[in-house]
């Protein structure tokens, strides 16, 4: 079973940009999808964003367009979130999660989520 | 864009009860839909995948019914780690996925 470990808490400054990393460790990385989620404070889980490494290409959603990238490496087993443009809106906890490439399409192993604050 | 609504946004219910919450998409989505439970402070966790299936050691007090556009998740007698949020999930457009906006739990 993977786990996934992510990087820290950041502050950011309105305008800039964040990325924010997320290390998976047991299980085989290029074959496992992994996603990014989000939670501002006190509202509901929304979806950024995710890539299948393996097949490389990630996806988005029309409110993120232009303003996410999500990558990973392989070497590192390392997936990233950069989000651009920062606003005050943006503070939330940012989670990745992950599911089997190949199994049932839901994410059942998920980062520990890292604190973002735009001020 | 398939759109999700749960109902109710929030419920009140004690140790024991029989909770029901739905989730209502604006098309047809067969049953491709996952539901998960949220404790304060926690990351998500995985209940049910592919609308009917419990995922691995999620006990069988939590049940699913539904199929196409009305989807209802129940927690047969609640314990005290139920008392938190619930989001469904669509995989429908996958891999474009959405979320309900969540229904919480909490004490009586």
């Amino acid at each position: 079973q993977v786990q996934l470990v992510q990087s820290g808490a950041e502050v950011k400054k309105p305008g800039s940009s964040v990325k924010v990393s997320c290390k998976a460790s047991g299980g085989t990385f290029n074959t496992y999808a992994v996603t990014w989620v989000r939670q501002a404070p006190g509202q509901g889980l929304e979806w950024m964003g995710g890539i299948t490494p393996i097949y490389g290409t990630p996806h988005y959603p029309q409110s993120f367009r232009g303003r996410v990238s999500i990558t990973a490496d392989e070497s590192s087993t390392t997936a990233y979130m950069e989000l651009n443009r920062l606003t005050a809106d943006d503070t939330a906890v940012y989670y990745c999660a992950s599911r089997a490439a190949y199994g049932f399409d839901a994410f059942d192993t998920w980062g520990q989520g890292t604190m973002v604050t735009v001020s | 864009d398939i759109q999700l609504t749960q109902s109710p946004s929030s419920l009140s219910a004690s140790v024991g009860d029989f909770v029901t919450i739905t989730c209502r998409a604006t098309q047809s989505i067969s049953a491709y839909l996952n539901w998960y439970r949220q404790r304060p402070g926690q990351a998500p966790e995985l209940l049910i995948y592919a609308g009917y299936t419990l995922h691995t050691g999620v006990p069988s007090r939590f049940g699913v019914s539904g199929s196409g556009t009305e989807f209802a998740l129940t927690i047969s007698s609640l314990e005290p780690e139920d008392f938190a949020t619930y989001y469904c999930q669509q995989t429908y457009t996958s891999p474009l996925y959405t979320f309900g906006q969540g229904t919480k739990v909490e004490i009586k």
